[in-house]
């Protein structure tokens, strides 16, 4: 089967550094991608990891442990704009996307 | 970069009534158009597949009368939603593969959200 687990909701506080989790099970596996999606808006892409390691992209980071079907999306300085839901996708033998539901980040002052 | 243009962005109709999509690739050729549904608090659902000039193809669960797809172009794709009814009431979503690398992404478009009353 297929299955993608994310924790449902997060809190973490202005300037600091928060990581969302993803764990996946796939029938083959070809990449993890994280989106940001702000509420009543539509995703946008954050990263892609085919590999295992750490992908950094400015204050974001992503991990891959393709042994553990094992992701984190790293969040650093985080900012009030950061509050949205954070979309796990791994993409399977078809080339097609299976989506989690998502991580809603709520950040504090 | 890419964009998709996805219009109406919301859109309120009678129970009954048939509401259409659009999605257009403004700056690149969308071969292939995928069309999610996501309810409040949960994940994107995938409906269907619609590659330019065939039949889309349907997720399983999906009405492809009712949800009727066409895409016609290469910058075109609609979703048709048929007799519509208070529980397709949902945010429905377009997306296009960017470009030949798949670490490329894909890129959105703003999404419609549907209320049928």
């Amino acid at each position: 089967g297929q299955n993608i687990d994310q924790p449902t909701e997060m809190t973490a506080t202005e300037g600091a550094i928060v990581q969302i989790n993803c764990t996946y099970q796939t029938s083959g596996f070809n990449g993890l991608f994280w989106y940001q999606q702000h509420a009543g808006e539509a995703p946008t892409f954050l990263s892609y990891n085919v590999l295992d390691g750490l992908e950094e992209k400015g204050r974001f980071s992503s991990f891959l442990s393709r042994s553990k079907g094992y992701s984190y999306l790293l969040l650093k300085e985080l900012q009030m704009k950061d509050s949205a839901s954070y979309l796990c996708a791994d993409m399977d033998s078809n080339y097609q996307l299976i989506w989690g539901a998502g991580t809603k980040l709520i950040i504090k002052p | 970069g890419a964009v998709v243009s996805q219009h109406p962005s919301w859109v309120i109709c009678k129970s009954g009534t048939s509401v259409k999509i659009e999605c257009r690739s403004l700056d690149f050729q969308a071969t292939t158009m995928f069309w999610y549904r996501q309810f409040p608090k949960q994940s994107l659902m995938l409906m269907a597949t619609s590659n330019e000039g065939s039949k889309a193809t349907y997720e399983q669960g999906v009405e492809k009368d009712k949800f009727l797809i066409n895409h016609a172009s290469l910058t075109l794709s609609t979703l048709t939603v048929t007799s519509a009814h208070p529980e397709d009431s949902s945010f429905y979503i377009c997306s296009a593969s960017i470009g030949g690398a798949i670490s490329d992404g894909y890129t959105f478009g703003s999404g419609t959200r549907l209320t049928v009353v």
